[in-house]
């Protein structure tokens, strides 16, 4: 298994700010991924964190509203940018093997 | 098109009993299925997968029961604790890569 840490563990943001989520891996791993959970709802897949290259994102997401860096093996940064009280939710940071897939802690994210 | 599906938004078990949490899927390609259980405020934990070349899979208290002709996977939980109240979320492997398709997740009580 790995063991991952995100930062911060919780926020509240102004709309129209940033924040930046980082995501600590005790191992290194090949595929990382970001994920959001909105109140109520099922996990959903923002993008693919690729080290060395642009992420991959989902339908409905877009790297100028969610850049992503992976500089290395056990590092991924998510931001969140000009936000907006949809964008009110839980982040997930999350690594995966060929059988399993683990996740962070989440970021408690809060847009007023 | 929801590909994995929990129709059971939340269940409510009396301590002691089984709970069975009900997931069906859509994609006969799918060659694993997992079971995740997520507290408030915490990213999902890994509780026990199936492969799909299997029909039963036991952990502890825990069984994971594949029909695959019926497009079913059951989680059984036996027997239920007060512990075990969290949201179950079934995902399933699509084989092509390490991106799971998630359930919308069951809300488990377990009532004293």
């Amino acid at each position: 298994s790995a063991v991952i840490s995100q930062k911060p563990s919780r926020d509240i943001c102004q709309r129209g700010t940033s924040l930046t989520i980082q995501c600590q891996v005790d191992s290194q791993v090949t595929m990382m991924f970001w994920y959001r959970q909105q109140p109520g709802q099922s996990l959903t897949l923002i993008a693919t964190a690729n080290q060395g290259s642009e992420a991959t994102y989902e339908s409905g997401f877009v790297i100028d509203k969610f850049p992503i860096s992976r500089p290395n093996l056990t590092f991924s940064t998510l931001t969140v940018s000009n936000m907006s009280p949809e964008d009110s939710s839980i982040y997930l940071c999350s690594v995966a093997n060929v059988t399993e897939q683990y996740f962070g802690p989440g970021t408690r994210l809060t847009v007023t | 098109d929801q590909q994995v599906k929990q129709n059971s938004p939340s269940l409510s078990v009396q301590e002691g009993r089984i709970s069975i949490l009900n997931c069906d899927y859509t994609n006969s390609m799918f060659d694993y299925f997992l079971w995740y259980k997520k507290y408030p405020a915490e990213g999902p934990t890994f509780l026990i997968s199936i492969s799909s070349i299997k029909d039963k899979n036991e952990d502890g208290r825990f069984t994971v029961f594949l029909n695959k002709s019926a497009k079913h996977l059951s989680l059984h939980i036996v027997p239920s604790q007060p512990g075990d109240s969290a949201v179950y979320f079934c995902a399933a492997h699509p084989g092509s890569n390490y991106q799971l398709i998630w359930g919308a997740g069951t809300k488990l009580i377990i009532k004293p």
